[in-house]
């Protein structure tokens, strides 16, 4: 069984940029989910995917944007990045009737 | 809206002590609640997950505990060894909610 994956590992990007984050579910899982993770703050929802189409979303602005792919693979997209986006972004898989959330390793993303 | 609060922040123990980590959540329907094992500047690791109708779960070394109506759980960890050092997560999950709510979680370093 393949775990999650995230690409890539880190990034750097400027102020004003736009940003492209990846993720591959777990296999047999169709519900991907997205959070930021602050340095010393416990991860924060941004979005769910579910059969492609979102269910349910965070407090973040419509910068964030995301898709899911037939496949259940998805990606995180930032326009107009800020310096407070700089994190630790980390996808996680599941299917949508059990529980258990499994995480990628996550993207570090440095905004300067 | 649920908040999550984990104590303490830091705790520093002799290998071999038993230890406990506390969580709280200030919503007491929950779903489910989880701990998850980070270690720095990667993925989060599932540890163990209660269902809000159980009371405790037992994995090896650790056992997790949830007193859904004081909102209070607890992570127990015996017998603790230095790769045991890590940030621990507490996550709940809403009635109706799918998404996560995390705590800021707690580092723990175990001293040879």
């Amino acid at each position: 069984e393949t775990g999650v994956t995230q690409s890539p590992t880190h990034l750097i990007k400027t102020r004003g940029q736009q940003v492209t984050l990846r993720c591959s579910s777990q296999s047999g899982h169709n519900t991907v989910s997205w959070y930021q993770q602050a340095l010393g703050q416990g991860p924060q929802f941004i979005f769910q995917y579910y059969r492609e189409e979102e269910n349910g979303r965070g407090n973040f602005p419509p910068r964030f944007s995301g898709l899911q792919f037939p496949n259940y693979s998805s990606e995180l997209n930032v326009n107009a990045l800020e310096l407070d986006d700089s994190a630790l972004y980390l996808c996680a898989s599941s299917n949508w009737d059990r529980d258990t959330q499994y995480f990628g390793p996550g993207t570090r993303l440095t905004v300067l | 809206k649920q908040e999550v609060t984990q104590i303490p922040a830091a705790l520093s123990v002799p290998e071999g002590e038993n230890l406990v980590l506390n969580c709280s959540f200030t919503d007491s329907a929950i779903y489910n609640l989880q701990w998850f094992r980070q270690d720095p500047g990667k993925g989060l690791t599932s540890l163990l997950l209660i269902q809000s109708s159980q009371r405790e779960q037992t994995s090896g070394r650790l056992n997790a505990s949830l007193d859904k109506s004081s909102g209070r759980s607890t992570l127990y960890i015996a017998a603790s060894q230095p790769g045991d050092s890590a940030t621990y997560l507490c996550a709940v999950r809403g009635t109706g909610a799918n998404n996560l709510f995390f705590g800021t979680g707690t580092r723990l370093t175990v001293i040879p």
